[in-house]
């Protein structure tokens, strides 16, 4: 089973700074199946990111993902106000078919 | 646009069968994909409980095989969950989902609003 672990679990910054969330596999991930969602307060999460670094229609260029192998990196090069939220990695492919990380809570400083 | 929308029952009582329905509107099942539940238990992370596709054939999250039961209704472009035996750590927003494709990658989406399912007595 993957496992996929997140930190920090919450992470403190100011609008117009830089955050940088990370997502550690306990296995080998294909880089295809990698995703990255952002979940606010109520609200279905939505996908940001696939195949590590694409993003997903309609999401703004300030959104970036990289990595390979058992290490990926979602980066946000300025936050926005409406950027805060809780954002999740999830691997396809090894059993569980699907897993999601447990999340990082980006929170304003 | 493709949209779905999660339905049924928000309180079960222990022991019962949850039962969600997910209704597609903007796309037919028949044309393909894969088409998933996922749940978030309150305050917490998100968990895949299984897929369908149109066909019928089904994968299932191992933790919750045994309980589960997922199945999919062409004719009216809708697909169910079925949880067995639920507890009060079936407690959750239970969310339906498509399972995309493309470039060689697969992701989650469109996502339905989700609905709250208590388990309690």
């Amino acid at each position: 089973e993957i496992v996929l672990t997140q930190s920090p679990g919450t992470l403190s910054l100011s609008p117009g700074e830089r955050a940088t969330l990370s997502c550690r596999a306990s296995q080998s991930v294909s880089s295809s199946y990698l995703a990255w969602y952002q979940q606010k307060p109520g609200q279905a999460p939505r996908l940001l990111i696939y195949g590590a670094s694409s993003r997903a229609t309609g999401i703004p260029d300030r959104f970036s993902g990289s990595g390979s192998g058992t290490d990926f990196t979602l980066t946000i090069s300025r936050l926005e106000p409406e950027d805060f939220a809780v954002y999740y990695c999830q691997q396809y492919g090894s059993s569980p078919l699907y897993s999601f990380g447990q999340g990082t809570k980006l929170e304003i400083k | 646009q493709v949209q779905l929308q999660e339905s049924g029952p928000g309180l079960v009582k222990p022991s019962e069968t949850l039962s969600l329905t997910c209704a597609v509107s903007g796309y037919s099942i028949s044309s393909g994909y894969y088409w998933g539940w996922i749940r978030q238990p309150p305050g917490k992370g998100l968990e895949w409980i299984g897929s369908i596709y149109h066909s019928g054939s089904t994968y299932y999250n191992p933790s919750l095989k045994s309980r589960v039961t997922i199945s999919v209704d062409t004719s009216k472009n809708q697909f169910s969950l079925k949880l067995s035996s639920v507890t009060a750590a079936d407690t959750a927003v239970y969310y339906c989902a498509r399972r995309a494709y493309g470039s060689g990658s697969t992701w989650f989406d469109p996502w339905g609003q989700g609905t709250l399912v208590t388990v309690s007595s």
